[in-house]
């Protein structure tokens, strides 16, 4: 059991240049999430997923697209980036959205924008 | 969701109790009290957390007051691997979807 997994654990892009960062979570959880986190704060959600097929837009979205073709993946896609992304990416994964739930969140992705 | 206040940082001596407290007055009735933890450069961590009564499980227990506009957080026997950012979330589901909300959070310096 990986838990939640997140691919790769570092990049350094180029402004301009795309990626896709992955998420994948073993746990069957139904909800998933995606939050920046840059120098001295705390984490802001971008995107998150309540199911398969289903995707909304968190506290700062733009400049970023996500999917969430199959339940144990969650992808997020930078198409032109900035420095402004410059940022620790975490992923995060919850078995359901009671108030008791409790969010699982990988390893986390360091991405430099140049 | 209510907002949260924290003080910024604290210290513990290995072994004591790291009491860390959390200021939530305007919390509504439906909302929890989360406590998460973020060791450096890794992934935020599930404590604990709570409505009303008080929690324990193996890593902490959560001390919520009567009116639940206040709790702490106790690590009973702080070690090195607690030195930690905490944070304290309160929250309940919402239109704008199920995001946890981090403040700044403490940052507990557990030393020798």
């Amino acid at each position: 059991n990986a838990g939640v997994t997140q691919t790769p654990k570092f990049r350094v892009l180029k402004t301009g240049q795309s990626m896709t960062l992955l998420c994948a979570q073993d746990m069957n959880h139904e909800y998933m999430y995606w939050y920046r986190q840059d120098p001295g704060m705390g984490l802001r959600l971008i995107h998150y997923s309540v199911g398969e097929g289903t995707t909304a837009k968190g506290e700062v979205p733009d400049g970023y697209n996500v999917s969430r073709l199959k339940k144990q993946n969650f992808l997020l896609g930078l198409e032109s980036a900035a420095p402004s992304q410059t940022s620790v990416y975490f992923c995060a994964s919850s078995y359901e959205a009671s108030g008791t739930y409790e969010q699982y969140f990988g390893p986390g992705t360091r991405l430099t924008v140049t | 969701d209510a907002k949260t206040t924290q003080p910024p940082s604290m210290d513990c001596a290995e072994g004591r109790a790291a009491n860390l407290p959390c200021n939530h007055s305007t919390i509504s009735g439906n909302e929890y009290v989360y406590w998460y933890r973020q060791i450096h450069s890794q992934g935020p961590q599930y404590i604990i957390h709570g409505l009303k009564n008080n929690e324990t499980n193996e890593m902490a227990s959560l001390i919520i007051t009567e009116d639940r506009k206040s709790s702490t957080l106790i690590l009973p026997h702080a070690t090195l691997r607690d030195t930690a950012v905490y944070y304290c979330i309160v929250r309940a589901l919402s239109n704008s979807g199920y995001a946890l909300n981090f403040g700044k959070g403490t940052s507990l310096l557990v030393t020798p």
